[in-house]
Order: C-alpha cells, then sequence, then structure tokens
C-alpha cells in the first residue's frame, strides 16, 4: 500500500514565524511531490511540487525533499493569519496523485 | 488559461436514489480527468480516471461508476446512493502525456440522508 503520511496538527505558528510542515512516503518509485493548501469548504490549490533533491523556493514558500530519507517538507516564511488552512501533501503514483491526510496549520496574530 | 467547472456545489441526496455529477474542462485538449472523494476525517481517496474518451479506470469498486463521453468532460454516478457515499467530491485534470501537476475543480458536497 503506498501511503503518504503527515501529521494531522494542527500545528499553531504566531504570525511572522517560519511554519514547517512535514511528510513522509513509503514509495521508493516517486519522483514528483506536491504541496497543496485546502481551505475549509474549499478544494485544494496546488501550491508547490519538486522533483529533485534539495530545496526549491517560491516568494515565502520552501519546499524540500529528501529521497533517502523519503521525507518531504513545505517551509512558510513570514507566516500570515492568511496561510491558516490544510496542507496536503502528495507523491505521484504513476498515473494519479496520493494524499496524506493534511496538516492542518493555524497562524496567529 | 485552462478552467475546470464542476456542478452541483452541494447536494443532499436520500439513501437509495441516483446520482450524476458533471465536470468539464476548458483551454485544454487530451486531458487526464480524476474523481477524487474527500470524507471527513480522512484524506483524497481516488475513485476514477481517464486518460481519453471511454476510458475508464476505476480504484476503489463500489456503487459509483464514471463516464467520459467527451474529451473534457466527466461524469461521476450512481444508481442507488448509500449512507457511506457522503463525502466532498472533486473532479481534477492534468496535462496528458504524464502530466503530474493536478488541478482541482470547486468540488461537490454531498450528503446521503
Amino acid at each position: 500500500q503506498k501511503e503518504v503520511e503527515q501529521n494531522s496538527g494542527p500545528l499553531s505558528v504566531p504570525e511572522g514565524a517560519i511554519a514547517s510542515l512535514n511528510c513522509t512516503y513509503s514509495d521508493r518509485g516517486s519522483q514528483s511531490f506536491f504541496w497543496y493548501r485546502q481551505y475549509s469548504g474549499k478544494s485544494p490549490e496546488l501550491i508547490m511540487f519538486i522533483y529533485s533533491n534539495g530545496d526549491k523556493e517560491d516568494g515565502r514558500f520552501t519546499a524540500q525533499l529528501n529521497k533517502a530519507s523519503q521525507y518531504v517538507s513545505l517551509l512558510i516564511r513570514d507566516s500570515q493569519p492568511s496561510d491558516s488552512a490544510t496542507y496536503l501533501c502528495a507523491s505521484d503514483s504513476g498515473y494519479a496523485l496520493n494524499f496524506g491526510k493534511g496538516t492542518s496549520l493555524l497562524v496567529t496574530p | 488559461s485552462q478552467t475546470i467547472h464542476q456542478w452541483p456545489a452541494t447536494l443532499v441526496q436520500p439513501v437509495g436514489s441516483p446520482l450524476s455529477l458533471e465536470c468539464t474542462v476548458e483551454g485544454t485538449s487530451n486531458p487526464n480527468l480524476y474523481w477524487y472523494r474527500q470524507a471527513a476525517g480522512r484524506g483524497l481517496q481516488l475513485l476514477f480516471y481517464s486518460v481519453g474518451i471511454g476510458q475508464i479506470s476505476s480504484e476503489v469498486p463500489q456503487n459509483l461508476s464514471a463516464s467520459r463521453p467527451q474529451d473534457r468532460q466527466f461524469i461521476l454516478s450512481s444508481k442507488k446512493l448509500l449512507l457511506s457515499d457522503s463525502g466532498f467530491y472533486l473532479c481534477a485534470w492534468s496535462h496528458g502525456q504524464g502530466g503530474k501537476k493536478l488541478f482541482f475543480g470547486s468540488g461537490t458536497q454531498l450528503s446521503v440522508l
């Protein structure tokens, strides 16, 4: 069973701090990894993707991938209350994406 | 640019009634199409995916079915809904020929009572 594991949270961080979200995956054949943000009652929105080991930065977001450890992370710098949402980690399973259950992030003013 | 339309946004149906959810994509050709379900407290579960007209692969055998009558149209159906069919249904697309990034529609919140 190919799985993506995430801590459900909630992860609470103060406004302006760095939020660190993590996930692990079981399928060593996965080549690409994705982070989606989902507000309550809304559909997931793609915010980052990463294919290679190392870091990928886009604005306040940094995705990190360590294939040897089967570990993916998302850092959100200068967290804002509008970042409060559930963050879904996903890995490719050949024809679709396999999602974790998500981590709830709460950014407090 | 590409857009995906999904309707209805909310639906309340009695047990045993039929279901039809529709999804269309604009601005691209030959997309891969997907139906996912998100139940309360659970992750996104892949139900069906399609790489072309009339080509449907099922991930979870159950009382749901899917059809793709046109290139950019994907339909999720059931003849008789169960209580366990309640959830948030999401249609998604990706570029054909190996596209991995999924783009989701706005979703349908289905409550079966």
